[in-house]
């Protein structure tokens, strides 16, 4: 009955790989959130989903994509991966309007060797 | 661009104090405000959550305010026990269709 659920927990990949990371809820939100935290235990947005609209931190590379196949799931895929991604990868979901709160998921420890 | 402070950046207490959690936000204008605990690597937990017409919640033992026109939020936890020994994360939303800011967190250590 997880809430937001993510997979894998653990990531550990090669430089140059392509990995994703699968994300669902089933609370019934509306919009969808990929955060990153750094090692220094920052969260920081990197992409915010609805039906209607991405809208994307643009501080976020373009190798970072989100896909969504329909709205319970938001999945991350990163090409040509970088030591620099090495990261905790949350997502969370929330209730446009109606003063909604976030829910995250327990996340993802990538580590790119 | 909304920032987010949090002060003290960790905070060491004896078991059965009651203590204070402070976050500062710059943009006034949020649509509502939300406190998380992390414990170590875990995910956040989600603990009170504060409307921006609203003045403080309450759970358990613990009481959130928030004063929107100086931009503060404190989280107040009462009778503290080993068990809430976890760092806690206060984030804010600008409007409803707008994602989290997060502050840099409170790294909380309750020593029995």
């Amino acid at each position: 009955d997880t809430a937001v659920s993510q997979t894998p927990k653990y990531l550990v990949t090669q430089m140059g790989n392509d990995k994703s990371i699968k994300c669902e809820q089933n609370l019934g939100h509306d919009t969808m959130y990929w955060y990153k935290q750094d090692s220094k235990k920052f969260l920081k947005i990197m992409f915010s989903y609805n039906n209607k609209e991405l809208i994307i931190n643009e501080t976020v590379p373009n190798r970072f994509s989100p896909k969504s196949p329909d709205k319970a799931h938001l999945n991350l895929h990163i090409n040509s991966l970088e030591l620099g991604d090495s990261a905790v990868y949350f997502c969370a979901s929330s209730r446009q309007g109606q003063g909604g709160g976030y829910t995250f998921g327990s996340g993802t420890r990538l580590t790119v060797v | 661009k909304q920032e987010v402070t949090q002060i003290p950046a960790a905070l060491s207490v004896p078991e059965g104090e009651n203590l204070v959690l402070n976050c500062s936000f710059t943009d006034s204008a949020i649509y509502n405000l939300q406190w998380f605990r992390q414990d170590p690597g875990k995910g956040l937990t989600s603990l009170l959550l504060i409307q921006s017409s609203q003045r403080e919640q309450t759970s358990g033992r613990l009481n959130a305010s928030l004063d929107k026109s100086s931009g503060r939020s404190t989280l107040y936890i009462a009778a503290s026990q080993p068990g809430d020994s976890a760092t806690y994360l206060c984030a804010v939303r600008l409007n409803a269709g707008n994602m989290l800011t997060f502050g840099g967190g409170t790294r909380l250590m309750v020593k029995p």
